[in-house]
């Protein structure tokens, strides 16, 4: 069964711009999280996707947004990026429910000049 | 408040030796805690899972304890490898899903 997958992997982008990411969760799993990974943070909860609804949310401001498909599949989104969005944003697909292991993708690694 | 503490922030120990890792958490109530292994530029990686009722799991020369009545747990590596090098996570959730990290230990195994 193929892992969690998310493109691109890398990606420079400059201050003001918007990104988008993706994220495939394996096959079955229906709930998508994402976390933002800086040096200085460590990991930070971004939201939760299930069912194409959005089922919890962190403390981040509006510029990041996401959605999910009918086939699981999830897009983050950024808008006016600013410096300190520069960071690895993971992927993490589980069972539908919370007690279940979360399987992290590879993450995309952004960088914002 | 919901808190997750981890220490040592890094460690550095020679190939063959043991080492443990601690997390501390105030977390509550609490459901359950897992112990993650990150290598540089990757995602993590389940390594344990503990609910309340288990006070310790292994996993190959990884194993954990929780001690939910202190809220400490430990990840013992025994027998260490070059490749145990990583940042080791510990998560803790609670009953409503709310997921909580510590910032991680960066373990350094040398030859």
């Amino acid at each position: 069964k193929a892992g969690v997958t998310q493109t691109p992997r890398y990606l420079i982008k400059t201050r003001g711009q918007q990104v988008t990411l993706s994220c495939s969760p394996i096959s079955g799993h229906r709930s998508v999280s994402w976390y933002q990974q800086t040096p200085g943070q460590g990991l930070q909860f971004l939201f939760e996707y299930f069912s194409e609804t959005q089922r919890n949310k962190g403390n981040f401001p509006g510029r990041f947004s996401g959605r999910q498909f009918s086939n699981s599949r999830s897009e983050m989104n950024v808008s006016t990026l600013e410096l300190g969005d520069s960071a690895l944003y993971l992927c993490a697909s589980s069972l539908p429910s919370g007690k279940n292991e979360q399987f992290f993708g590879p993450g995309t690694r952004l960088t914002v000049l | 408040k919901n808190q997750v503490e981890q220490s040592p922030q890094s460690l550095i120990i020679l190939e063959g030796k043991n080492c443990t890792l601690q997390c501390n958490y105030t977390v509550s109530p609490f459901s359950n805690l897992r112990w993650y292994k990150q290598d540089t530029g990757r995602g993590p990686v389940s390594l344990t899972i503990m609910t309340f009722s288990e006070n310790t799991k292994s996993n190959g020369r990884y194993t954990a304890t929780l001690d939910a009545d202190t809220k400490q747990s430990s990840l013992h590596i025994t027998a260490s490898q070059l490749s145990d090098s990583a940042s080791y996570i510990c998560v803790v959730s609670a009953h409503n899903n709310d997921m909580r990290f510590g910032a991680g230990t960066r373990l350094t195994v040398k030859p």
